[in-house]
């Protein structure tokens, strides 16, 4: 069956260090997405791509960069992680056409102290 | 303004009643909205999507949307403990992206 693989489910790192989230996906979907959810936030979107080669900014994008060199990955790396990106993060992926459903990750839990 | 607002919660329901769930968009040129149930520490799935105004009926679970007011609710029938959960609206903006409403949290009481 087809899905989205998240790698590690949890973390716990250090202010300052650099930190890359995997997101795998095996639905063959050309879109993909990285959101944060925080308590009173919801989810909010990182960082998108519509496929290979292809990045783009969402709503709260400092801090995170993603690169595109396949279908199936989109890992988030944190360039120097801050106590504010302590977050859940989920990756998600969607159709290139038709119904605009997004299927998400398990999600990672990071933690910066 | 934000995009999606729904309401606040948490919203307590004895088993067996109706939960009524309610979120409002600011894009009146909205067309897609999705209803997505998230378990606590587990991640977002869909449990239903609306496009047409009216109501969509899936089982349980009842989709209304009225674009006049930019309004979309979900009701759960007989709600059972399995729904305890936060629901989350998202309406579609553009090129294939979503905006999520923060959530409001079920609890079903037995």
């Amino acid at each position: 069956d087809a899905e989205i693989t998240q790698s590690p489910r949890h973390k716990i790192t250090e202010t300052g260090r650099q930190v890359t989230l995997a997101c795998h996906q095996t639905w063959n979907h050309n879109n993909m997405f990285w959101y944060r959810q925080d308590l009173g936030h919801g989810l909010r979107l990182i960082h998108y791509s519509y496929g290979v080669q292809d990045t783009n900014k969402g709503e709260v994008s400092d801090g995170y960069s993603v690169s595109r060199s396949n279908t199936e990955d989109l890992p988030l790396t944190l360039e120097s992680a801050a106590s504010s990106q302590t977050s859940v993060y989920f990756c998600a992926s969607s159709e290139a056409s038709g119904a605009y459903e997004q299927f998400f990750g398990p999600g990672t839990r990071l933690t910066v102290l | 303004q934000k995009e999606v607002e729904q309401n606040s919660g948490p919203l307590s329901v004895p088993e067996g009643a109706i939960a009524s769930l309610n979120c409002t968009y600011s894009d009146r040129g909205s067309q897609s909205f999705f209803w997505y149930r998230q378990y606590s520490g587990k991640s977002p799935e869909l449990i239903m999507f609306i496009y047409s105004n009216g109501d969509k009926e899936d089982g349980r679970f009842t989709a209304q949307l009225n674009k006049a007011s930019q309004y979309v609710s979900l009701l759960i029938r007989d709600s059972q403990p399995s729904d305890s959960a936060t629901y989350l609206c998202a309406v579609y903006l553009n090129d294939y992206k979503l905006s999520f409403g923060a959530g409001t949290t079920v609890t079903v009481r037995a």
